[in-house]
């Protein structure tokens, strides 16, 4: 079962270049989610589409953009990659039809910026 | 402002022992409440989950309590075993059900479970 796949799993980028994390979800799940984990923190919630077709902001949306392709994919742009956005980046995804449901998680995406 | 808080960044525990990790919150909107386990390089794996309507839930060597005057929350594992060593996140979200919102995490508590 593959349930969140995220790619790429590292990258190194310069100060200024651009990047788009992927992420997909095979549990026809309704809603999808990116946080960013930064050492010694918890996630925090940068942006999350509750269906296809519309998203909003969360905790830290500053410096990033999301599309929600379908209802399996939804990613995530650095337009001009910063240093303080080397972070490792969890996609995660999770089911609203069916009452409570924990989100379920991809095993993330390392980036560095130099 | 921290709205989750596990304020033990790390727990050393014997095997077969009981694990207690805690976890605060301040946003009294929290009425969902998840504990997740983290090993290095991998994404988080959800554990256990209760809602504000109960105080107690329990799933196999797991069980979490909540507080709801107190807004605390902890997670008990008994017996301890080794393979338990990972860092746990105690999460909130302020609307279940219908809700879409994304969860407000703690730090984490680094379990290490010593033989």
């Amino acid at each position: 079962n593959a349930g969140v796949t995220q790619t790429p799993k590292f990258q190194v980028l310069k100060t200024g270049q651009s990047m788009t994390l992927q992420c997909a979800q095979d549990m026809n799940h309704n809603s999808m989610y990116w946080y960013r984990q930064d050492p010694g923190m918890g996630l925090r919630l940068i942006y999350y589409s509750a269906s296809e077709g519309t998203t909003d902001k969360g905790e830290v949306p500053n410096g990033y953009n999301v599309s929600r392709l379908n209802k399996r994919e939804f990613s995530l742009r650095l337009e001009s990659a910063a240093p303080s956005q080397t972070s490792v980046y969890f996609c995660a995804s999770r089911d609203l039809t069916s009452g409570n449901q924990p989100q379920h998680f991809g095993d993330g995406t390392r980036l560095s910026i130099l | 402002d921290q709205q989750v808080k596990q304020n033990s960044p790390s727990l050393s525990v014997q095997e077969g022992r009981i694990s207690i990790l805690n976890c605060d919150y301040t946003n009294s909107m929290f009425d969902y409440f998840l504990w997740y386990k983290k090993y290095p390089a991998e994404g988080p794996t959800f554990l256990i989950s209760i809602s504000s309507i109960k105080d107690k839930n329990e799933d196999g060597r797991f069980t979490v309590f909540l507080n709801k005057s107190a807004k605390h929350l902890s997670l008990h594992i008994v017996p301890s075993q080794p393979g338990d060593s990972a860092v746990y996140f105690c999460a909130a979200s302020a609307r279940s059900g219908g809700g879409a919102d994304g969860l407000t995490f703690g730090k984490g508590t680094h379990l290490i479970i010593q033989p």
